[in-house]
């Protein structure tokens, strides 16, 4: 399983874009980006994933480089409500989540 | 569509005495992951069930065991806990593997 670098911590001002960066330089063919986010003591919430192209939802937008190894996780407009730890994974879809540290996103007045 | 539940969400116990986590899948859903989160090691995978069958396991001592029914829903069960076992418990549930679907968790204090 590929291992995943993000910074340990992100602050953005409410109203703006925030945008979490991921490295994934390891990443293998079969495997998928995959945002989950986490407040505090809850159980994570799924965002968003993708293999190869860019990928939005109602809650975000992923983008992928041509060469997979690196992402980046867009909330357009941020809100208090999205301070949390972000966690970005690569993952073959068997079953097996491997979590790294996340970024820990602060969404400010 | 009811999201995944796990009873309960508290429990307390104490060492060397075993507990038993309950987690009711997403109606449909046929494979049930288990992870363990702790301010120090972060969130680790415990194992997974599909069709009642152990598929995935992590690097727990045996201590940690699961079981899925034929209806999905699954347990998981540690035996003589540790102080080591206080944790948040949480578990996952997805059709056969892919996008996973996290329930609250149980927090378990062992004094």
């Amino acid at each position: 399983d590929a291992k995943t670098t993000q910074p340990p911590s992100m602050d953005c001002a409410e109203g703006r874009a925030a945008n979490l960066p991921c490295n994934h330089s390891t990443i293998s063919g079969n495997e998928y980006v995959y945002w989950y986010r986490q407040i505090h003591s809850q159980g994570p919430q799924y965002i968003i994933h993708g293999l190869k192209n860019n990928e939005t939802n109602e809650m975000a937008s992923l983008i992928i480089t041509e060469d997979r190894k690196s992402s980046t996780l867009i909330l357009p407009h941020a809100t208090l409500r999205d301070t949390a730890v972000y966690y970005c994974i690569a993952y073959n879809q068997g079953g097996k989540l491997i979590f790294g540290q996340g970024t820990e996103l602060s969404v400010k007045p | 569509k009811a999201g995944v539940t796990q009873t309960p969400r508290y429990l307390i116990k104490t060492r060397g005495q075993q507990v038993t986590l309950s987690c009711s899948p997403i109606s449909g859903h046929r494979s049930v992951s288990w992870y363990q989160q702790t301010p120090g090691q972060g969130l680790q995978f415990l194992f997974e069930y599909f069709s009642e069958t152990q598929r995935n396991k992590g690097n727990f001592p045996g201590r940690f065991s699961g079981r899925q029914f034929s209806n999905s829903r699954s347990e998981m069960n540690v035996s003589t806990l540790e102080l080591g076992d206080s944790a948040l418990y949480l578990c996952a549930s997805s059709f056969g593997g892919e996008t996973q679907y996290f329930g609250p968790g149980t927090r378990l204090l062992v004094l």
